[in-house]
């Protein structure tokens, strides 16, 4: 059993450069999200699929892109990276109205941008 | 709109003292409240949640805590701090039961001194 599964685990990019971060989840989750985490921040949402075709941004959604075209995956675009993006980013799925279940959280993807 | 704040960014104990991690919500609905512990270099795990139920709330390796609405707290105890409970900890409220589009506080690092 997979969980949440994210790739890659490290990543260095250049300033202007693109790239996709992959997160896949094999438990038919209808909720996937991505979160980023800073220093003395927490984790703030960016943004969030109530399910395959549905998109929306959470808190901190500019400078990134997301589309959800089947259940199992939820990749999260950076279309022209900058050094405010450098941060480790996590995936996380969920049932969407199963009651007592919980979030599950990939092990990350920590990105570099010089 | 959700908030989270969690007093003390890092927190400082002896092997076998009591673990206490102070967490304060915010929230115009009624919340749904959760603990996670991430431990270096790893994502994140779930270690209790509050869904309206049972107000003292237990969880995993020891550790509880109590939803008190007239202080909109929800502080997490450990009685016996252990080595291995060295790690960050974050508190996380959500509109939602299964802790989708989670708003966290900014984190706790607990330190276990032997």
């Amino acid at each position: 059993n997979a969980g949440v599964t994210q790739t890659p685990k490290f990543q260095v990019l250049k300033t202007g450069q693109s790239m996709t971060l992959q997160c896949a989840q094999d438990m038919n989750h209808e909720y996937m999200s991505w979160y980023r985490q800073d220093p003395g921040m927490g984790l703030r949402l960016i943004h969030y699929s109530v399910g395959a075709g549905i998109t929306d941004q959470g808190e901190v959604p500019n400078g990134y892109n997301v589309s959800r075209s089947t259940t199992e995956d939820f990749p999260l675009r950076l279309l022209s990276a900058a050094p405010s993006q450098t941060s480790v980013y996590f995936c996380a799925s969920s049932y969407r109205q199963i009651m007592n279940t919980e979030a599950f959280f990939g092990q990350g993807t920590r990105l570099t941008v010089v | 709109a959700q908030s989270v704040t969690q007093l003390g960014s890092h927190v400082s104990v002896s092997e076998g003292a009591l673990v206490l991690l102070r967490c304060n919500y915010s929230s115009s609905v009624p919340p749904y409240l959760f603990w996670y512990v991430q431990y270096p270099n790893q994502g994140l795990q779930l270690l209790l949640k509050y869904t309206s139920a049972a107000t003292l709330v237990k969880g995993i390796n020891g550790f509880e805590a109590e939803f008190k609405k007239s202080e909109t707290s929800f502080h997490l105890t450990k009685p016996s701090a252990h080595m291995s409970d060295a790690a960050e900890y974050f508190c996380a409220v959500s509109e939602e039961t299964s802790g989708s589009r989670l708003t966290f506080g900014e984190g706790t690092q607990l330190t276990v001194n032997p």
